[in-house]
């Protein structure tokens, strides 16, 4: 399984873009990029999911460069609301029903007023 | 949809307890994970069934662990006996097939063992 390393905490001010690294040397060709967003006291929730160059939804962007060996997540004028763990996942369903997906450590994003 | 649904949200048993979660997955999704969540170890995933079959219990931490999923629509963990480092947050997810690697968590379960 692919190994993620994220940076263990951000901060960033209300309104500001908050841009969240992740790296992952060893992406195997089939793996996919995904992160989750989590609150306290709250199972995670899917943002975004994707395998090469830019991929924007309501909520965020994911940037990932030709070698995939590192994304990033882009959430756009945080607010107050934004305030969770961050988690960066890589894998994929492979055959038969398998599932190569782990979640890592997660980045804890504080956003200040 | 209600999204998936676990019970109890919160569980406090004394050692040495038989303790089961419990699970309803979105319907029409036809996987099931467990996973558990402590602050020391973050999220590990426990076992995963995929229409209703379990698929890899390698995260499943020792024989006390138990996972069951009888039809589509419900899934249980037991734990038999319960120990105190047990205590963690319980969540279960599930996912459908051609989703992508999108899948919903339920709200969870705390679970603490005295």
């Amino acid at each position: 399984l692919a190994k993620t390393t994220q940076p263990i905490s951000m901060d960033s001010y209300e309104g500001q873009e908050v841009n969240i690294t992740c790296s992952h040397n060893n992406i195997a060709t089939n793996d996919y990029i995904t992160w989750y967003q989590q609150f306290p006291s709250q199972g995670p929730r899917f943002i975004i999911q994707g395998y090469k160059t830019k991929v924007t939804n309501e909520v965020a962007s994911l940037f990932i460069p030709a070698d995939r060996k590192s994304s990033t997540l882009s959430l756009p004028r945080v607010s107050l609301s934004d305030t969770a763990v961050y988690y960066c996942l890589v894998g994929t369903f492979s055959g038969a029903g398998s599932y190569q997906l782990t979640f890592g450590k997660g980045t804890k994003l504080s956003v200040i007023p | 949809d209600a999204g998936v649904i676990q019970s109890p949200r919160h569980e406090v048993t004394e050692m040495g307890q038989e303790v089961t979660l419990r699970c309803k997955p979105i319907s029409g999704h036809d996987y099931l994970f467990w996973y558990r969540q402590t602050m020391m170890r973050g999220l590990e995933l426990l076992i995963y069934f995929n229409n209703n079959v379990p698929i890899d219990d390698s995260g499943m931490p020792e024989d006390r662990f138990s996972a069951k999923m009888p039809n589509a629509s419900f899934s249980t963990l037991k734990i038999q006996p319960s120990e105190p480092r047990d205590s963690a947050v319980y969540f279960c997810a599930s996912r459908k097939t051609g989703g992508g690697t999108e899948a919903f968590f339920g709200q969870g379960t705390r679970l603490t063992v005295v």
